[in-house]
């Protein structure tokens, strides 16, 4: 079954220290993988994907997130957190009928 | 910038009325999306649609349907609301037949079902 997991419903962090936000998945042939950040009573922002090419992938606010194939993983990182990243993160893969997939969400909390 | 426009933010209604959810984009995008968010179970696709008049079901279509007569416009119906459909309903667009583009999301309407 095409599937993706988050395993921790809550990560905590320190304003300044590396942050990262667990993702696996489990769809066949190559994936199609996002990140997405949502504040308090808004949508969906999109944060990164990776398609194709270098399995680190930048995206905006200094996210990052790592491509491993051979582990099933995408896991989200960011060198130093800010207060201001405290949010919902979704991990979503693309299925092989072209529908997004979402994990469950990861709220982050960085405190100060 | 992409914007979707979910006409209600926050929305009462009582069980068995028939609710009306609106979504509109502005980028002539081809695919939009409903989805409901609740706790702990992420996003959830409800319908979707790839052109004009189309409809295709998602993973909970039952007690929903949709409605998309103009391409910037997709509206979410539920026929006889009930109060296990209290949840979180966001709106998506994106350009493209591939979902190689990122998804484009509304700011989310809040429906309560009394």
């Amino acid at each position: 079954a095409q599937s993706v997991a988050q395993p921790e419903d809550q990560v905590n962090v320190a304003e300044g220290n590396p942050l990262t936000v667990k993702c696996t998945y489990s769809v066949s042939g190559n994936p199609y993988l996002f990140w997405y950040v949502q504040y308090p009573n808004r949508g969906l922002q999109f944060l990164l994907k990776y398609i194709t090419g270098d399995n680190l992938v930048k995206g905006s606010y200094g996210f990052e997130a790592e491509f491993n194939k051979s582990q099933t993983s995408f896991h989200l990182k960011k060198p130093s957190a800010l207060v201001s990243d405290s949010a919902l993160y979704f991990c979503a893969v693309k299925s092989n009928t072209g529908k997004l997939i979402f994990g469950q969400g990861t709220t982050l909390q960085v405190k100060p | 910038d992409v914007k979707v426009t979910q006409s209600s933010r926050y929305l009462v209604k009582r069980t068995g009325e028939k609710v009306f959810l609106e979504c509109v984009q502005d980028m002539d995008h081809e695919n939009m999306f409903w989805y409901r968010q609740d706790p702990g179970l992420g996003l959830r696709l409800i319908y979707f649609s790839y052109d004009v008049k189309m409809k295709e079901k998602g993973d909970i279509p039952e007690g929903y349907s949709v409605s998309r007569e103009k391409k910037e416009r997709f509206s979410l119906i539920l026929e006889s609301a009930s109060t296990n459909q209290t949840s979180m309903y966001l709106c998506a667009s994106h350009k493209g037949r591939w979902l190689d583009q990122p998804q484009h999301f509304g700011d989310g309407t809040r429906l309560s079902i009394l």
